[in-house]
């Protein structure tokens, strides 16, 4: 079965700062998806990634497909205490539903 | 964001209680879908729906029992659980169930099982 690896599990960042997750998958990626969660409450979409090399933005986050490498990374540029939480990342599997990383959480330092 | 919601959103339950979980949506989805989280667990698919027809059933216990009576709205029925069952109960809906369709959860519930 197909598992998604999250990189690094958790991170705290000054604000203003830069930074990179990263969603690894065991088989090759049809679709990926990317949530943020704040802690005990559901979770909200931010973009959906389906052809390798494609690249996505919203505000302040970049999300890019690699699939050659079934890979995906999601970067925030000059981080706000906003972007604070926890965010996963799922795919599309042979099947009715996603499956999810492990999530990784954010904090971030004013 | 009121797109898909869920009540109520905390339930705290003893062993023998039996309770339900209710998930309503507002954006005309065909699918819905149950997941639970638990701590530092990636979610868990429990069931999905389709048109109101189960189409997956991930080896849930038989304590957990869904209904989905229309597409708008899908409860998940409780009884005689267990502490381990104690997470975060995820509900979500979708266009249709092919790969490219996009998920929207409600807020969750969080159970607690004494």
């Amino acid at each position: 079965s197909q598992e998604l690896e999250q990189s690094p599990q958790s991170l705290i960042v000054q604000e203003g700062k830069n930074l990179t997750i990263n969603c690894t998958s065991s088989k090759t990626l049809y679709g990926l998806y990317w949530y943020k969660q704040k802690y005990g409450e559901g979770l909200i979409f931010l973009m959906m990634l389906q052809k390798g090399g494609e690249e996505k933005s919203h505000e302040k986050i970049t999300a890019k497909l690699d699939e050659k490498k079934q890979q995906s990374s999601l970067h925030i540029t000059a981080s706000q205490p906003s972007h604070a939480g926890i965010y996963l990342c799922g795919a599309d599997q042979a099947g009715t539903a996603l499956i999810f990383g492990k999530g990784t959480t954010l904090s971030v330092s004013s | 964001e009121t797109g898909v919601t869920q009540t109520p959103r905390h339930l705290v339950m003893g062993m023998t209680n039996k309770k339900s979980l209710k998930c309503e949506q507002h954006l005309g989805h065909n699918a819905m879908y149950w997941y639970k989280q638990s701590a530092k667990k990636p979610l868990e698919l429990m069931f999905v729906y389709s048109l109101e027809e189960r189409v997956e059933n991930n080896s849930v216990p038989s304590r957990f029992s869904p209904e989905c009576p229309n597409s708008s709205h899908l409860f998940l029925h409780l009884h005689t659980l267990q502490p381990e069952d104690s997470a975060l109960y995820l509900c979500a809906s979708s266009q249709g169930v092919r790969r490219g369709e996009t998920q929207y959860f409600g807020p969750g519930t969080r159970l607690l099982v004494l």
